[in-house]
This record gives C-alpha cells, sequence and structure tokens, in this order.
C-alpha cells in the first residue's frame, strides 16, 4: 500500500524568504501526486497535481513542485512566501489505474510567516 | 458554480445522540468521501463510495455509518458509538476514470459533542 511523509511538523519561514515543503512517498511504480493547502477551519483546495510528463509542475499562488523519482519526493516550493500563505499544507498520492480509490495523505505541515 | 457543499458549518450535539452531517455536490462526480480531521492527525478516510448504492469502509469506520441513494448526495451518521466523535469532518468528491484523479473538498462541518 501507499504512504505518505511529510517529515515536517511545522516550519516558519520570513515574509520574502524562499520555501520548501518536503514530502515522501512509498510506492512501487509512479504515483499521482498532489499538493493541498487548507486554512483554518477552511476545506483543502488543490495547489497543483503531477500525473506524467515534466516533473517540475506549477500550480496556483506562485507554487511549484518537482517530482523526483530517485528519491521517491515531491517537494512544493515558492521563491518568495506573502504571510498570506501560512496555512496547513498536505501532500497526498494516488495511485494510476486503480478506479476512483482514496488519496492518501500526508500528516500535513504548518506553516507560520512571520514579518 | 459547481462545488461541494457541507452543512452546517457548526454542530453541537448532547453524547449519546445520533447525527447526520450533509454532503451535497453538483460537480457529476461519481465517487464521494468522508475524512475526519484531528490536530496533528492529517486526514483520516472514513467512508468512501465511487457509485450510487455502494461504498467502503475507510480506515476509521467504527462507528459511523454512510448512505449513497443518489449520485449528489453522501451524508454521513455519527452514531452514540463513535468513542470521540468532536472533530472537523470534510466531505470530497472526484470523478471517475482510470486511476485516481484529484478530489475536491468541501468547507467542512466542526462537530464537537458535550
Amino acid at each position: 500500500a501507499q504512504s505518505v511523509t511529510q517529515p515536517d511538523i511545522h516550519i516558519t519561514v520570513s515574509e520574502g524568504a524562499s520555501l520548501e515543503l518536503r514530502c515522501n512517498y512509498s510506492y512501487g511504480a509512479t504515483p499521482y501526486l498532489f499538493w493541498y493547502v487548507q486554512s483554518p477551519g477552511q476545506g483543502l483546495q488543490l495547489l497543483l497535481k503531477y500525473f506524467s510528463g515534466d516533473t517540475l509542475v506549477q500550480g496556483i499562488k506562485g507554487f511549484e513542485a518537482e517530482f523526483k523519482r530517485s528519491q521517491s519526493s515531491f517537494n512544493l516550493r515558492k521563491p518568495s512566501v506573502h504571510w498570506s500563505d501560512a496555512a496547513e499544507y498536505f501532500c497526498a498520492v494516488g495511485t494510476p489505474n486503480s478506479g476512483n480509490t482514496p488519496l492518501v495523505f500526508g500528516k500535513g505541515t504548518r506553516l507560520s510567516v512571520i514579518a | 458554480d459547481g462545488g461541494i457543499t457541507q452543512s452546517p458549518k457548526y454542530l453541537f450535539r448532547k453524547e449519546g445522540q445520533n447525527v447526520t452531517l450533509s454532503c451535497e455536490q453538483n460537480l457529476n462526480h461519481d465517487a464521494m468521501y468522508w475524512y475526519r480531521q484531528d490536530p496533528g492527525q492529517g486526514l483520516r478516510l472514513i467512508y468512501y463510495s465511487q457509485i450510487v448504492n455502494d461504498f467502503q469502509k475507510g480506515d476509521i469506520a467504527e462507528g459511523y455509518s454512510v448512505s449513497r441513494e443518489k449520485k449528489e448526495s453522501f451524508p454521513l451518521t455519527v452514531t452514540s458509538a463513535q468513542k470521540n466523535p468532536t472533530a472537523f469532518y470534510l466531505c470530497a468528491s472526484s470523478s471517475r476514470g482510470q486511476g485516481t484523479y484529484e478530489q475536491y473538498f468541501g468547507p467542512g462541518t466542526r462537530l464537537t459533542v458535550t
């Protein structure tokens, strides 16, 4: 069965600094990969997704992520963080050719942004 | 606008009472899901349904029940058998097809049981 690890429970960055959130997955082949963001008390919003092809994917709000097969990773990056990016971020993995089986989510990384 | 509606936003119940959380979608998605979220626990899958009149247990189904009589609706009942029901509940949906496509989430319902 697939699994997702987000090693960092909480990260604090200064506004304007760069950001990288780590995500590692366990799956025997190339999975589908997703990053979601959740503001307090809200639902999850999809930031970006990777199915195949170019390993660097662009998402909304200036985020990007890079799929690295050799490292089983799909890290999320942003060159310059804004205070509004403070939220919880979830990485998720899905399995190709398995019908609509549920995504498997990591436990999340909480991002705090300081002035 | 297409989307997922969860109502109510906040729900309060006394211990020992069953309570039903509503989830409706107008995205024409075949699959729907219920997750529970507790601080530091991420999202835990309660039940999911890939098609009308069919559903499967997730990782933490004990104390919960669901029905899927219509494509648009997937209500979740939190029964009195659920030992710790206070949590944030999220409903999601996705389109059916080969592989697992992205899930779209509703705004959530915060349930407090005292």
